[in-house]
């Protein structure tokens, strides 16, 4: 099993331009998830989904939008990046409320 | 808003020394506790869950919670170099796939 896998790694884009980040798991969750992290702020929640069909906004939604394509996929979309976008996105994935959520390798985004 | 405090270090031991980490939240209703471990430029590693009071010990690993005071903390006994990385405490509340809420991290750093 991969577990949670993203794509892109890393990313620099201009400002205005957009891009999704992808996101995938094979573990069989219900629940996806979208972080940020910079530095000093710790993690911090952008859009989740309990299930599929489901999306909710977190803690810092704003400039984002996501996709629950289906069970296995949860996307993250940038329609038009700031600088402040700059940062370490994180998807992770978890099978029931309260259980362990599990992260994937992250995805280093920088916009000039 | 609920909030997780934990000591943002760093946080230097001995090898050999016992590394105790400290984390308080703030929602009474928070009823799930994690540690996760993350190396710099790496994805969050779950390392410790606890949901009842007491202790829970796994391998040099020990997690501490007190709901009354609202206080979780991880004891690493004969700390390792291999230790040194940054310690996330989270919390979620029981039967919510909402989110969890991540402290900022605690750097340690164990030194040879």
């Amino acid at each position: 099993n991969a577990g949670v896998t993203q794509t892109p790694k890393f990313q620099v884009l201009k400002t205005g331009q957009s891009m999704t980040l992808q996101c995938a798991q094979d573990m069989n969750h219900n629940s996806m998830y979208w972080y940020r992290q910079d530095p000093g702020m710790g993690l911090r929640l952008i859009y989740y989904s309990a299930s599929e069909g489901t999306t909710d906004k977190g803690e810092v939604p704003n400039g984002y939008n996501v996709s629950r394509l289906n069970k296995r996929e949860f996307s993250l979309r940038l329609e038009s990046a700031a600088p402040s976008q700059t940062s370490v996105y994180f998807c992770a994935s978890r099978a029931a409320a309260g259980g362990t959520q599990y992260f994937g390798p992250g995805t280093r985004l920088t916009v000039l | 808003q609920k909030e997780v405090e934990q000591n943002s270090g760093p946080l230097s031991v001995p090898e050999g020394a016992i590394a105790s980490l400290n984390c308080t939240y703030s929602d009474r209703g928070s009823q799930s506790f994690f540690w996760y471990r993350q190396y710099s430029g790496k994805s969050p590693e779950l390392i410790m869950s606890i949901y009842s009071n007491g202790d829970k010990e796994d391998g040099r690993f020990t997690a501490q919670l007190n709901k009354a005071s609202q206080y979780v903390s991880l004891l690493i006994r004969d700390s390792q170099p291999s230790d040194s990385a940054t310690y996330l405490c989270a919390v979620t509340e029981g039967g919510s796939a909402r989110q969890l809420t991540f402290g900022s991290g605690t750097q340690l750093t164990v030194l040879p």
